[in-house]
């Protein structure tokens, strides 16, 4: 059984901190990653995509990704109480299933 | 924008019903999936296309069938509903495979 894994929190950070959130995956083979952000009772939104080993930075946000390590991460710079929301991981292998994470819950104190 | 739409936000129905759910998006997308959501358990997939009139099943399938006639529209039915079936269902669409999911609003069954 594929799986992804993320600690489901909650995380709890303060105001301008940096938010760390990781996610680890067994399957090898897995090209796609992603970070989608959901607001309690609304439906994903996409965050970031990362596909190749590194950092990938997108205003505060930056994801992470270690293929050796079957991990990727994202980290928010200058968090906001707006932040606060479940944050999912999602892998996928090259075909047409993409698996996600039960989700990390973050809460950002003003 | 791309954009996805649930044919209803809330819904309740009996035990034994049968419970249609529709999705629609306007961006050409090839591959549509249904998902249903519960606390502590995630994204679980129940049923994905790829094309007109082909379905695949996803981890959950049971108690669960699919339809897509046209390309923009992926329909969800519940043959038979039972309160275990109580869940939010979103449905999503992407461009091709491996590729970002754009979701649907979600919609949250009640089965009594």
């Amino acid at each position: 059984q594929k799986e992804v894994e993320q600690n489901s929190g909650p995380l709890s950070v303060p105001e301008g901190a940096i938010a760390s959130l990781n996610c680890t995956y067994s399957d090898r083979v897995s090209q796609s990653f992603f970070w989608y952000r959901q607001y309690s009772g609304k439906s994903p939104e996409l965050i970031m995509s990362i596909y190749s080993n590194g950092d990938k930075e997108d205003g505060r946000f930056t994801a992470q990704l270690n293929k050796a390590s079957q991990y990727v991460s994202l980290l928010i710079r200058d968090s906001q109480p707006s932040d606060s929301a479940t944050y999912l991981c999602a892998v996928n292998t090259g075909g047409f299933k993409t698996i996600f994470g039960a989700g990390t819950r973050l809460f950002v104190k003003a | 924008d791309v954009k996805v739409t649930q044919s209803s936000r809330y819904l309740v129905k009996r035990t034994g019903e049968k419970v249609f759910l529709e999705c629609v998006q306007d961006m050409d997308h090839e591959n549509m999936f249904w998902y249903r959501q519960d606390p502590g358990l995630g994204l679980r997939l129940i049923y994905f296309s790829y094309d007109v009139k082909m379905k695949e099943k996803g981890d959950i399938p049971e108690g669960y069938s699919v339809s897509r006639e046209k390309k923009e529209r992926f329909s969800l039915i519940l043959e038979s509903a039972s309160t275990n079936q109580t869940s939010m269902y979103l449905c999503a669409s992407s461009p091709g495979g491996g590729e970002t999911q754009y979701f649907g609003p979600g919609t949250r069954l009640l089965v009594l």
